[in-house]
């Protein structure tokens, strides 16, 4: 069954440096979407993608975050300057026809910001 | 705005009781569709079940069902005969269709359940 992947599982990172999340969604979909879970707490949106473009972005998602598709298979997810605040699991997800359809979610990355 | 709440924050059971999970969305959209996520302590989200608006009918898969009235705002869950491998951590989401197709989800808090032997 295809799934959602992402990499890596965990990076450790000093604060104020750029990461690099990356997901690879499922083949087919044309959606595609971050989100993020601080330990303990719910899953919040950050950011949907599609046609090339964001659709949409939530207030976290501020100038030190980017996304991009580099290619016809990732879909990547940058934060230019690390903050404490910023540790977290960081979901991607995917979805074939967007509100339309389910969105499947990738296995996480969690991010620690030291 | 949208919302979702799930006022019940942690639920235990003996194995082989049923269980209901509670979820009440808030939403100003006509269209829009209704998630059950179920997060294992592996920490991925699997995906439960997609209801839309228009659709009131309960429905069952195995020992899953759901029941979603729009008169009280409700998408509640309930788990049959629970087993151990249910324990976990359920989310409920919210999608609003009127945003447009790529629409975000809009999750409640969770609520945590611990099946026992």
């Amino acid at each position: 069954e295809p799934e959602v992947t992402q990499t890596p599982s965990h990076q450790v990172t000093q604060m104020g440096q750029e990461v690099i999340l990356r997901c690879v969604p499922i083949s087919n979909h044309l959606y595609f979407y971050w989100y993020r879970q601080i330990l303990g707490q719910k899953v919040e949106f950050l950011v949907s993608f599609y046609n090339n473009e964001i659709s949409e972005k939530s207030e976290i998602f501020d100038d030190q975050f980017s996304v991009e598709r580099p290619d016809g298979s990732n879909f990547t997810l940058k934060i230019r300057s690390t903050k404490l605040e910023d540790s977290a699991m960081y979901f991607c997800a995917s979805s074939l026809a967007g509100v339309y359809d389910g969105q499947f979610f990738g296995p996480g990355t969690r991010l620690t910001v030291l | 705005a949208q919302k979702v709440t799930q006022a019940q924050t942690e639920i235990s059971v003996v194995e082989k009781e049923d269980v209901t999970l509670d979820c009440v969305y808030e939403t100003r959209d006509t269209t829009y569709y209704l998630f059950w996520y179920k997060q294992p302590p592996s920490g991925e989200l699997v995906f439960l079940i997609r209801r839309n608006s228009f659709d009131e009918q309960n429905e069952i898969s195995g020992r899953y069902s759901w029941n979603f009235q729009k008169s009280t705002s409700s998408f509640n869950f309930t788990i049959t005969a629970s087993q151990v491998v249910d324990s976990a951590v359920y989310f409920c989401a919210l999608s609003e269709a009127d945003t447009g197709t790529a629409s975000k989800l809009t999750f409640g808090t969770g609520t945590r359940l611990q099946v026992t032997l």
